[in-house]
Order: C-alpha cells, then sequence, then structure tokens
C-alpha cells in the first residue's frame, strides 16, 4: 500500500511553545491529507482537512489559529501546534489520499506530543 | 447520538474462537464502509473495505447491512496476534468524503 511518513514520532515540548508535524505522502501526490487527534482510550478525532494549495477546513471546535496547517506540496503537509498546553498533549496522525473523493485513506504512524 | 457506534469491549476470546463485531452508523446517506485495526500506541491500518454484497478476506469476514445501518466484522479462528482494537469507519459524504471513526472494540485473544 501507500507509504506515509510523519516527523517527528515523538516530541516533548515546554508548555507555550510551538511544535511542527510533518506529513508526507512517500510515493504517491497527496491531494487531500487530514490530521486527526486522538486521546488516550479515545477514537480518532478529525481537526482539519487540507487539500494541496488552498486553506485548510476545520472541524466545529478546531481553533484554526492555534492549529495551523499548511499544504504546500502534493507530498507535504504540515500542522503547527502554536503556543502548546499541556492538554494539547495528545496523539497527532496524519493521513493521505490521492484524491479529493472516496479514495481510500493511509495514514501516517502518528506523533506523540507531550506538553509539560 | 454518536455517528458511529460501537462496543468498546473489550472481547476476551481463547486461541480458535470465532467473534463477531457491530458497528452501526447514523448517516444513511454513507457510501462507504471500513474496517481498521490499532494496535497500541500505533496508526490504524486497513483491514478491510466493506462492501454491499459482503466480502471475506481468509479469516475476516465484514458485511454491511444499509436498511438496518449496521456493519459487522467476523473473525474466524483467532490468533493471538488478531488483539488490537478494531475500528469502525464510514465515510461520509457532503463535500470532503471524511472518515468518521468509532471508538473502537478491543479484541484480546488469549493463549
Amino acid at each position: 500500500g501507500a507509504v506515509v511518513s510523519q516527523h517527528p514520532s515523538r516530541v516533548i515540548c515546554k508548555s507555550g511553545t510551538s511544535v511542527k508535524i510533518e506529513c508526507r505522502s512517500l510515493d504517491f501526490q497527496a491531494t487531500t491529507m487530514f490530521w486527526y487527534r486522538q486521546f488516550p482510550k479515545q477514537s480518532l478525532m478529525l481537526m482539519a482537512t487540507s487539500n494541496e494549495g488552498s486553506k485548510a477546513t476545520y472541524e466545529q471546535g478546531v481553533e484554526k489559529d492555534k492549529f495551523l496547517i499548511n499544504h504546500a506540496s502534493l507530498t507535504l503537509s504540515t500542522l503547527t501546534v502554536t503556543s502548546a498546553h499541556p492538554e494539547d498533549s495528545s496523539f497527532y496522525i496524519c493521513s493521505a489520499r490521492w484524491d479529493r473523493g472516496e479514495g481510500t485513506q493511509y495514514f501516517g504512524p502518528g506523533t506523540r506530543l507531550l506538553v509539560l | 447520538r454518536k455517528e458511529v457506534e460501537q462496543d468498546p469491549g473489550p472481547f476476551n476470546v481463547p486461541e480458535g474462537a470465532t467473534v463477531a463485531f457491530n458497528c452501526t452508523y447514523s448517516n444513511s446517506a454513507s457510501q462507504s464502509f471500513f474496517w481498521y485495526r490499532q494496535d497500541c500506541r500505533k496508526e490504524p491500518k486497513l483491514l478491510m473495505s466493506v462492501y454491499s454484497s459482503g466480502n471475506e478476506d481468509g479469516r475476516f469476514t465484514a458485511q454491511l447491512n444499509r436498511a438496518s445501518q449496521y456493519i459487522s466484522l467476523l473473525i474466524r479462528d483467532s490468533k493471538l496476534s488478531d488483539s488490537a482494537t478494531y475500528l469502525c469507519v464510514v465515510n461520509a459524504r457532503g463535500g470532503t468524503y471524511k472518515y468518521i471513526f468509532g471508538t473502537g472494540t478491543r479484541l484480546k485473544v488469549l493463549a
């Protein structure tokens, strides 16, 4: 299947700092990328959908000024958690899809963020 | 009501057992359905898509009942390596074709 990578795999930071997470599709061009967050023992919750070259669409309750998403190329999307706080500690997972329709999503390995 | 509902389990079954999971969804306009498997602290991995006619992949069988809006997954001859959380996923139409995840059902296969 298609390969999606994420970097870093885990990050520990101090409260108030910003953290950038990269998501890359390695062997296909990702027209659409998704960012999810998963808290312990909970399901994946979609944060935002980004299409290459356009602004991300955020889900209700997700602050777009806090979670900055950039999808500048067909193989790279970045999520920046600005002024991170302990409640932002979570497992962040991206996924990528080659089309804007019903194509299968391929998931990255996730980034574990711990904010102290 | 949640858009996609699953029994969280855990289901503890002996090796070799047959186990079934169900999932219900609320959006009747949903078009595509999947079962994903997620191991502890890892990303979800696609187990199988679910087709209207039902489909089988080795020991795994998936069924879709559109009238009742539920999806099932049957695992036969359970292996220790089947221990994981199984996520029911519905691809919702409405512009962005986004995945809606259930909370997952935990399965533990015991030796």
